[in-house]
């Protein structure tokens, strides 16, 4: 079946350091990446998605890349925030049948930043 | 500003105890899911719906976990009776079904099993 394998955190940063998330997906089809993220006590929120190969999706100074040939989306961003800090989420999107889309999330990566 | 409410947002239970989550997706939402996260197992898809109906409820442990939509406006997770590893935080999700797979998440329900 479909699955995310993304970087095992805990990643500890100083503000303005440069951020790399590695994300690498197994699909059948031709599914939809997302990055979730997840601040402390509350729910996941979208980042950012990209729907086909070579679409860059991008928010609030982060980038991911859909690269099909190497099945990845590494999450980037040049200069990180202390409020960056929280837990990122990579995931796919497929169809399940009919018209339905499930998605299937990574484990997550715990992003701390210090000041 | 749209939101997936939860209630409640925490619950602490003992051993055995019925539980009930209770969810409102955004108004004019048909797809509703529900998930389990914790430290162990990440994030597990419990069950989803859509305008309604259970499409898949292949993640739900099927002898005390349930899930319904009574009407658009809320969906229920229920445990009967309800176990220690069931400890999790529950989140509901909501999203259009058609094309746009965007999930929009509520702020979860913190359970504690005792």
């Amino acid at each position: 079946g479909d699955s995310v394998t993304q970087m095992e955190g805990p990643v500890t940063l100083s503000e303005e350091a440069f951020l790399t998330i590695n994300c690498t997906y197994t699909a059948t089809g031709y599914p939809s990446l997302f990055w979730y993220v997840q601040y402390p006590g509350e729910g996941l929120q979208l980042l950012l998605k990209a729907t086909k190969a070579d679409d860059k999706g991008s928010n609030k100074g982060f980038e991911a890349t859909y690269r099909k040939e190497t099945t990845s989306f590494h999450l980037e961003k040049g200069s990180v925030q202390v409020s960056d800090s929280a837990v990122y989420f990579c995931a796919l999107s497929e169809l399940s049948g009919g018209s339905n889309y499930k998605l299937t999330f990574g484990k997550g990566t715990l992003l701390t930043v210090n000041p | 500003d749209a939101r997936v409410t939860q209630t409640p947002r925490h619950k602490v239970t003992e051993m055995g105890q019925e539980v009930t989550m209770r969810c409102q997706p955004i108004l004019g939402h048909n797809t509703v899911f529900w998930y389990r996260q914790t430290m162990m197992q990440g994030l597990e898809l419990l069950a989803y719906f859509r305008n309604r109906a259970p499409l898949d409820d292949s993640g739900m442990p099927k002898d005390r976990f349930s899930a319904e939509m009574p009407d658009a406006t809320l969906a229920t997770l229920k445990i009967q009776p309800s176990e220690p590893r069931d400890s999790a935080v529950y989140f509901c999700a909501s999203g259009l079904s058609f094309g746009t797979e965007t999930q929009y998440f509520g702020p979860g329900t913190r359970l504690l099993v005792l």
